[in-house]
């Protein structure tokens, strides 16, 4: 199985703020990477496909990077909705993977 | 607008089976785009893929879970479904059913049902 490690898995921070985390790929994975943001009692939403292309409806403030096995989810500058849990996810191979997720908390 | 409904009981005992539905509406079970995916979150923890199902019937399973699980799919009801048996604590979780689109070699997931929330005990 690939293994997708997140980090931080926690962070900090104020609305405005610039926010960037990482996922890395226990192997080459090209740009088999997704992006999802999980708020409670809502259904995930997909944010970026293809390690890089910002998924239709998607504020352009989410931006995705990388290939191989390094990868960053940024998020421009952060409004208050966006305080949620983001998850990575490889479509390399079976099974899917998802990587253990990023809180981001109001500072 | 596509949407995704899961349904099913809330509360299962030790070593029964679970049976979860997801019902699909806003577009087609049929489309040769879709494979419909079972998502789970137990508390506190990930997310975990259990498997997908495709229209025909294809089926690809999480090799953690595939002694146990068997997906299925009605397209007159427009549903797809999934079983788990031998249930312990360890599967009690939210449970979440999603459409699934070729992102690479395998799926990404764009539509989400909301989730529901699954305890074994």
């Amino acid at each position: 199985d690939i293994q997708m490690t997140q980090s931080p898995s926690s962070l900090s921070a104020s609305v405005g703020d610039r926010v960037t985390i990482t996922c890395r790929a226990s192997q080459n994975i090209g740009a088999d990477l997704n992006w999802y943001q999980v708020k409670p009692g809502k259904a995930p939403k997909l944010l970026i496909r293809a390690a890089s292309s910002l998924q239709s409806g998607v504020p352009a403030r989410f931006s995705g990077s990388g290939s191989g096995t390094d990868f960053t989810l940024t998020i421009s500058s952060l409004p208050p909705e966006d305080f949620a849990i983001y998850y990575c996810q490889q479509s390399y191979s079976t099974p899917l993977t998802f990587g253990g997720g990023t809180k981001v908390e109001i500072k | 607008q596509l949407q995704l409904q899961e349904s099913g009981p809330g509360l299962v005992k030790p070593w029964e089976t679970l049976s979860l539905t997801c019902s699909v509406s806003g577009g087609s079970i049929s489309s040769s785009y879709s494979y419909w995916g079972w998502i789970r979150q137990p508390p506190g923890k990930g997310l975990e893929w259990i498997g997908s199902i495709y229209h025909s019937g294809s089926t690809y399973y999480n090799p953690s879970l595939e002694s146990r699980v068997t997906m299925s799919v009605d397209t007159s009801k427009h549903q797809f479904s999934l079983k788990l048996n031998s249930l312990t604590a360890g599967d009690t979780a939210l449970y979440y059913c999603a459409r699934g689109f070729y992102t690479g070699n395998y799926w990404g997931f764009d539509y989400w049902g909301q989730g529901i929330l699954v305890t074994v005990s």
